[in-house]
């Protein structure tokens, strides 16, 4: 079963408004929290991350927030722009188990200019 | 030019047959893995090494063999394919320390198995 899912597929957001993707996670074990973005034929690239012992962690347009009672985050864009288009995978680690993720199957965001 | 290269980019292969792809990296880290991608499921973990005489299975290591030939090279094998490891074969590094570094990719290679 999956330990870190995103239930969403997809999602489809205008231009200026916020995206927000959303990731549930089932091991209480997990401590620290990142979210990727893939474009297509290229690699994941590291987005922002979240140690558990944060609820929110902000860089620019992107806002992470963690609800460790819900087992819940969130990554919030604000505005969103036509580039942001790609899917975004999150992912959780167990502390001291090297540097192993636990991806979710991630999320397509299409922002429409 | 990259810092984790790929190759091949694509392969199209026949059931059986053994293929190898290949990763290398110009960051030097130390920490490299083998991830495949299907749709739905994410990336899931096939090896990881955390140097050139250090090999572990993750979660998926069926089917599949590793060879860290240097701490810059590191391949994966399929010793006799099969339809169900058609998937995007992604390489990744990592520096070595606290546990919180960032994992790099490749551009992953398209793997169709025919």
């Amino acid at each position: 079963d999956q330990q870190v899912k995103q239930n969403s597929p997809s999602l489809s957001v205008q231009e200026g408004r916020i995206s927000i993707l959303n990731c549930d996670y089932t091991n209480s074990m997990f401590d620290y929290f990142l979210w990727y973005k893939k474009y297509p034929a290229e690699g994941p690239t590291f987005l922002i991350s979240i140690s558990s012992i944060k609820d929110k962690n902000e860089d620019g347009r992107f806002t992470v927030f963690l609800n460790k009672s819900a087992k819940h985050l969130s990554l919030h864009i604000v505005p969103s722009q036509p580039g942001d288009s790609a899917v975004y995978f999150c992912a959780a680690r167990i502390n001291n188990a090297g540097n192993m993720l636990t991806f979710g199957g991630g999320t397509r965001l299409m922002v429409k200019p | 030019d990259a810092d984790v290269t790929q190759t091949p980019r694509n392969r199209i292969t026949k059931t059986g047959k053994r293929i190898m792809l290949e990763c290398s990296q110009t960051k030097g880290h130390d920490r490299m893995y083998w991830y495949r991608q299907d749709p739905g499921l994410g990336l899931r973990l096939i090896y990881y090494s955390f140097d050139v005489k250090d090999i572990n299975k993750g979660e998926i290591s069926d089917g599949y063999s590793v060879s860290r030939q240097a701490q810059a090279k590191f391949s994966l094998s399929l010793e006799s394919a099969i339809p169900n490891q058609t998937a995007l074969y992604f390489c990744a590094t990592s520096e070595s320390g606290t546990g919180n570094e960032k994992l790099f990719f490749g551009s992953g290679t398209q793997l169709s198995v025919l």
